[in-house]
């Protein structure tokens, strides 16, 4: 079975603060992709990185950072120095490759407040 | 070519009216997708094609949803009979590669 995780349903920071949302992926194929998106009040999905399994390092762009590890089964999202833009739910998604699927499963979403 | 675009935004119907939904993709992407996304939930997979192929269906697409992709550019999503639990966002996205670009959604009310 195919499962995200998103174990932080809310979070609420202060600007400036430095916040880490969470995510656990379940999948029995060993080939797979991990996506991380960006969901404001406005609706539209906005993607921010894709990670393929066979590439375990870590990214950073700008005051975002992922931490893929494949021995916890975990795609964490770290945001430096939040700010009040960052304010969105954000979604974890896998898709796993082993039987052609092409559909994306998404975590429930963590919803993130970033406060003045 | 500014991204995925979806007519309407919002639609408001009544029970037991069929709506039908557009999406535009990105012009070079061959891949479409659908999906719904309920209050609180992440987005679930309802249909993808590839040109104008249908290839992979949810069992959330019940037979009263039918998608179509007639010239393997633009898709339409038609809902018939609507029902109440049929309220929700419905996204389209498209790709040419592994990754999915999402469009803004189209918000159905069922009322």
């Amino acid at each position: 079975a195919q499962k995200v995780t998103q174990a932080q349903t809310e979070i609420s920071v202060v600007e400036k603060e430095d916040v880490t949302l969470d995510c656990v992926y379940e999948t029995r194929d060993t080939t797979y992709y991990l996506f991380w998106y960006k969901q404001p009040p406005s609706g539209e999905l906005v993607f921010l990185i894709r990670r393929n399994s066979f590439d375990e390092q870590n990214e950073i762009s700008g005051r975002y950072s992922w931490n893929f590890q494949k021995s916890t089964s975990s795609f964490n999202f770290t945001i430096t120095a939040s700010q009040v833009v960052d304010s969105a739910v954000y979604f974890c998604a896998l898709i796993p490759r082993g039987g052609g699927s092409e559909k994306l499963v998404f975590g429930k979403g963590t919803k993130l407040t970033v406060n003045p | 070519d500014t991204g995925v675009s979806q007519d309407p935004r919002h639609k408001i119907t009544k029970r037991g009216q069929n709506v039908t939904f557009r999406c535009d993709p990105i012009s070079e992407h061959n891949r479409l997708y659908w999906y719904r996304q309920t209050l609180g939930q992440g987005p679930e997979f309802l249909t993808y094609f590839q040109n104008e192929a249908q290839l992979e269906k949810s069992r959330l697409l019940s037979d009263r949803f039918s998608a179509e992709r007639p010239k393997g550019s633009f898709s339409t999503l038609e809902i018939q009979r609507t029902e109440q639990g049929d309220s929700a966002m419905y996204l389209c996205a498209s790709g040419g590669g592994e990754t999915q670009y999402f469009g803004p959604g189209t918000r159905l009310l069922v009322l």
